[in-house]
């Protein structure tokens, strides 16, 4: 089945821990993003990677971390420097010549 | 730099109503222009697109105009059903320069009760 996969859907951690995301295509894509959704202010940009081995913060990086060492994968660590990390997290892939992005169906991260 | 504005709602009609949405933009050049859905508990859906002026987006029903003049892409259908209630939300990606980043508006909740 082709696509875009995010694992876990639900995830949970105490105050403290770090805990990766991961998010998984098989398009061959070249770029790749992650956004954070929180209610009332819509996608917010944490990081993005155009090509293999190369990623630029987004808007909000502070507590993030990622890793682009095969195109097919593009993970995201939630650092325990993140002062609010609970929220919906969401991967995308971009098709290079019309711009449109594809979704992965998303990750809840929940902090206790 | 490049920014949506939608209407942030929530919006809630009656089935059969009529919708329209409105998202104006702020960009350098020729942005394409697009319109994502998001069901609850998923991620957001491509759910139509424009690519330069006076193109109309349509896809379920659903349109939206690439309006320059106005810097508006308001998405607009004409009998909402309760299948549609979901967030919707307008984006733009700049045509210029390496920048192919999307910029998203915040959002729209749409709730069509029977």
């Amino acid at each position: 089945d082709g696509g875009i996969t995010q694992s876990p859907k639900y995830l949970f951690r105490k105050e403290g821990q770090n805990v990766t995301l991961s998010c998984e295509q098989n398009l061959n894509h070249d770029a790749m993003y992650w956004y954070r959704q929180d209610p009332g202010q819509g996608l917010r940009l944490i990081y993005y990677s155009q090509i293999v081995n190369d990623f630029q913060k987004g808007d909000i990086a502070e507590g993030y971390s990622v890793s682009r060492e095969k195109k097919e994968s593009f993970p995201l660590t939630v650092t325990s420097a993140q002062k609010n990390p609970t929220a919906f997290y969401l991967c995308a892939i971009q098709q290079q010549n019309t711009g449109e992005l594809f979704f992965g169906e998303g990750s809840r991260l929940t902090v206790l | 730099g490049d920014s949506v504005t939608q209407m942030e709602g929530p919006v809630t009609l009656s089935e059969e109503a009529c919708l329209t949405i409105n998202c104006t933009y702020t960009a350098t050049g020729y942005p394409s222009l697009f319109w994502y859905v998001q069901y609850p508990g998923e991620g957001l859906q491509l759910l139509l697109k424009a690519t330069k002026a006076d193109d109309k987006g349509s896809n379920k029903g659903f349109e939206a105009t690439y309006r320059k003049e106005t810097t508006s892409f308001h998405l607009e259908k004409g009998s909402v059903q309760v299948s549609d209630s979901a967030v919707y939300f307008c984006a733009l990606r700049n045509s210029g320069g390496s920048n192919y980043k999307l910029t998203f508006g915040k959002g729209t909740l749409l709730t069509v009760n029977p």
